[in-house]
C-alpha cells in the first residue's frame, strides 16, 4: 500500500526561480496538509485542504507561496519567486477527515535549497 | 491557541535501559495527542496517539505514552531502549473541540541510545 508520495525529493534552485513541489496523498484520504520544517521554526503548517478545498491557509508565508489541489489525488505547492529563506524541508501529509482516529500520514519530504 | 513543549533537546540512554521523552501541551479544549518519529532524511512516521479512554496508549515498536490531564503531559516511554530507536521524536497536539485539523508540533527531542 503506497504511502504519501512527494516529488522531487531534492531541489536546488537559484533565487528568483519558480519552484513546484508535488504531492500524491494516500488513496481514499480526503484531507491534505503541507508543512515546512526548518531549524529555526521547526515544523509548521502552511495550508490544508479538505475534499480538495483549501480550509486554512493562515500559515502560508506570503503571496509568493500558492497551493492547489485540482483533484483528490494530486496537490502542488508553488513558490514564485523563490528566496534563500525558503530553504527547508517541505512535507505533505494526508488523513481521512471525519474519523475519530484522524491520523496524519507524512510523505518523505522535499528538501529545497534556494541559492 | 494550542502549543506543545518538549523541554529536552536531547535524551541519552544506554541500550536496554528504559527511556522517557517528555511532552507537555496546551489547548483550550480537549486534546488529541500524537507522537511521531523522524529518522535522518526521512519523513515523519506515526508512532501512537491519544484520542480518549485509557490514559496509557500503546504504539508501534514497543513505545507507549501516558496521558496525564492534570499535568497536561503526554510523555513517551519504552521499557528497554534499542540502538535503532535513535532518532528525532516529535509530540503533536490538536484541539478536538475546534474544527481546525492542523497539528501543532513540539520542537523535537533527539534520542540517542548508546550500545
Amino acid at each position: 500500500d503506497a504511502g504519501v508520495i512527494q516529488s522531487p525529493r531534492h531541489e536546488v534552485t537559484e533565487m528568483g526561480q519558480e519552484v513546484t513541489l508535488r504531492c500524491k496523498p494516500i488513496s481514499g484520504h480526503n484531507s491534505l496538509f503541507w508543512y515546512r520544517q526548518t531549524m529555526m521554526r521547526g515544523l509548521e503548517l502552511l495550508i490544508y485542504f479538505n475534499n480538495n478545498v483549501p480550509i486554512d491557509d493562515s500559515g502560508m508565508p506570503e503571496d509568493r507561496f500558492s497551493a492547489k489541489m485540482p483533484n483528490a489525488s494530486f496537490s502542488t505547492l508553488k513558490i514564485q519567486p523563490s528566496e534563500p529563506r525558503d530553504s527547508a524541508v517541505y512535507f505533505c501529509a494526508s488523513s481521512i477527515t471525519g474519523q475519530r482516529q484522524e491520523t496524519q500520514y507524512f510523505g518523505p519530504g522535499t528538501r529545497l535549497l534556494v541559492l | 491557541a494550542q502549543s506543545v513543549a518538549q523541554p529536552e533537546d536531547q535524551v541519552n540512554v544506554a541500550e536496554g535501559n528504559p527511556l522517557t521523552v517528555k511532552c507537555t501541551y496546551s489547548v483550550s479544549g480537549n486534546p488529541y495527542l500524537f507522537w511521531y518519529v523522524q529518522y535522518p532524511n526521512r519523513g515523519l512516521q506515526f508512532l501512537l496517539k491519544y484520542i480518549t479512554g485509557d490514559n496509557l496508549v500503546k504504539g508501534s515498536y514497543g513505545f507507549e505514552a501516558e496521558f496525564n490531564k492534570s499535568q497536561t503531559s503526554f510523555h513517551l516511554k519504552k521499557p528497554s531502549a534499542l540502538v535503532s530507536d535513535s532518532a528525532l521524536y516529535f509530540c503533536a497536539v490538536r484541539d478536538r473541540d475546534t474544527g481546525r485539523r492542523a497539528l501543532t508540533f513540539g520542537s523535537g527531542t533527539r534520542l540517542q541510545v548508546q550500545p
